[in-house]
């Protein structure tokens, strides 16, 4: 069965720091990767997605993610946290899985940066 | 350009009871998913719509929920009637056509059923 998985419920970081929210995936051919952050009170935010070419992909607000196929895995980083990036943050793959093409997600990992 | 927009934000109903949410996509977006957060756990994919027809419906949890998208622009989904585990987040989202496109997501409509 497809899954995704983030394996930590919360990443505490001190501003300045580099992050890393972390990313696992199962599913069966060549998925599209996605990364979405959910600020309080509002609606899920793209940030960045993987299609195909360079393993490593920029997005918004200074996030990248690494895609590694042998280690089925798309890790978000950033290499500065900010007080504002505290927010969930969900790892989400798009493919044709059984019953039609549609976006699986992970079950989100809450990012606390302290300043 | 408006976004994915939700209604209502937020709604405490007694078990029992019917309640409706609205989803309204981006403009000229054919695809509608509908999808659901219960506490602390993962966000779940309840249906996809393709204009006015449903392309898939595998996520929803059973005959208490109903999603229609007449004429191929908003979409409501009624739960009725509305049991406790049926409290979470209720998400919506629309993309274009394209298989690598990203979905854009609404704020969400929180309900609660007590």
């Amino acid at each position: 069965a497809q899954s995704v998985a983030q394996p930590e419920d919360q990443v505490n970081v001190a501003e300045g720091n580099p992050l890393t929210v972390k990313c696992t995936y199962s599913v069966s051919g060549n998925p599209y990767l996605f990364w979405y952050v959910q600020y309080p009170n509002r609606g899920l935010q793209f940030l960045l997605k993987y299609i195909t070419g360079d393993n490593l992909v920029k997005g918004s607000y200074g996030f990248e993610a690494e895609f590694n196929k042998s280690q089925t895995s798309f890790h978000l980083k950033k290499p500065s946290a900010l007080v504002s990036d505290s927010a969930l943050y969900f790892c989400a793959v798009r493919g044709p899985f059984t019953g039609g093409f549609k976006t699986i997600f992970g079950a989100g990992t809450r990012l606390f940066v302290k300043a | 350009e408006a976004g994915v927009t939700q209604f209502p934000s937020h709604s405490v109903i007694e078990k029992g009871q019917t309640v409706t949410l609205r989803c309204d996509p981006i403009s000229g977006h054919d695809n509608l998913y509908w999808y659901r957060r219960v506490m602390g756990k993962e966000i779940k994919f309840l249906l996809h719509f393709v204009k006015e027809s449903k392309q898939d419906e595998s996520g929803m949890p059973n005959n208490r929920f109903l999603a229609e998208r007449t004429g191929g622009t908003y979409s409501t989904l009624k739960v009725q009637p509305a049991e406790l585990e049926d409290s979470g987040v209720y998400f919506c989202a629309s993309s274009q056509d394209g298989e690598g496109t990203e979905a854009f997501f609404g704020q969400g409509t929180r309900l609660t059923v007590v």
